[in-house]
């Protein structure tokens, strides 16, 4: 079974560009998450899809992060401008329901903004 | 607040050597508590999961401990290889569309 893709797998931009991310998780997986993990942290919630909707966004920097999952597969998170603070490994993750279930992680992007 | 707490920070051990790592919770409703294992450059992969009912489990060299009354869990590696270097990170489920809650990790360096 492939595991969860990501690309691109590193990133450096300049402050105020902008950059996508995108994730293919696991076939049938219908839950789907972005985590953003800063070293020496651990991840934190963006976003969470199920299917193609979303469940939970509280904790995402609305006025410059957004992201979608139009057919409820894949999926793009972006950031338009980034600062600074952004740099960090954005992680996309999946499960095959909404509940306890495993959550299987890609591999990440990490992001340098200079 | 909903939080996990995990110690030490880091910790160097010599191969062959045991090692516990520590995690505390403040999690409510509890559902879960997983241990995950992240190599550097990748994203985490889960070792155990253990639900209020369990007190323990064991993954190999892995064994995992849960005190729900104190809402501490600890994950013993026994018998440490080059390749336990890694950062061991404990996850609560706070029950409902699987909401995890992260520990920042315990970054662990086997030393031959």
């Amino acid at each position: 079974e492939a595991g969860v893709a990501q690309s691109p797998r590193y990133k450096i931009i300049e402050k105020r560009q902008s950059v996508a991310f995108w994730c293919n998780p696991i076939s049938g997986h219908a839950t789907l998450y972005w985590y953003q993990q800063i070293l020496g942290q651990g991840p934190k919630l963006l976003i969470q899809f199920q299917n193609n909707g979303v469940v939970d966004d509280s904790q995402l920097p609305k006025d410059r992060f957004s992201a979608e999952r139009l057919k409820g597969v894949d999926s793009t998170l972006k950031i338009q401008p980034a600062k600074l603070e952004d740099s960090a490994v954005y992680l996309c993750a999946s499960s095959s329901l909404a509940g306890e279930n495993e959550q299987f992680f890609g591999p990440g992007t990490r992001l340098t903004v200079l | 607040k909903n939080q996990v707490e995990q110690s030490p920070q880091s910790l160097i051990i010599l191969e062959g050597k045991n090692c516990t790592l520590q995690c505390n919770y403040t999690v409510s409703p509890f559902s879960n508590l997983r241990w995950y294992k992240q190599d550097t450059g990748r994203g985490p992969v889960s070792l155990t999961i253990m639900t209020f009912s369990e007190n323990t489990k064991s993954n190999g060299r892995y064994t995992a401990t849960l005190d729900a009354d104190t809402k501490q869990s600890s994950l013993h590696i026994t018998a440490s290889q080059l390749s336990d270097s890694a950062s061991y990170i404990c996850v609560v489920s706070a029950g409902g569309y699987n909401k995890l809650i992260f520990g920042a990790g315990t970054r662990l360096a086997v030393h031959p």
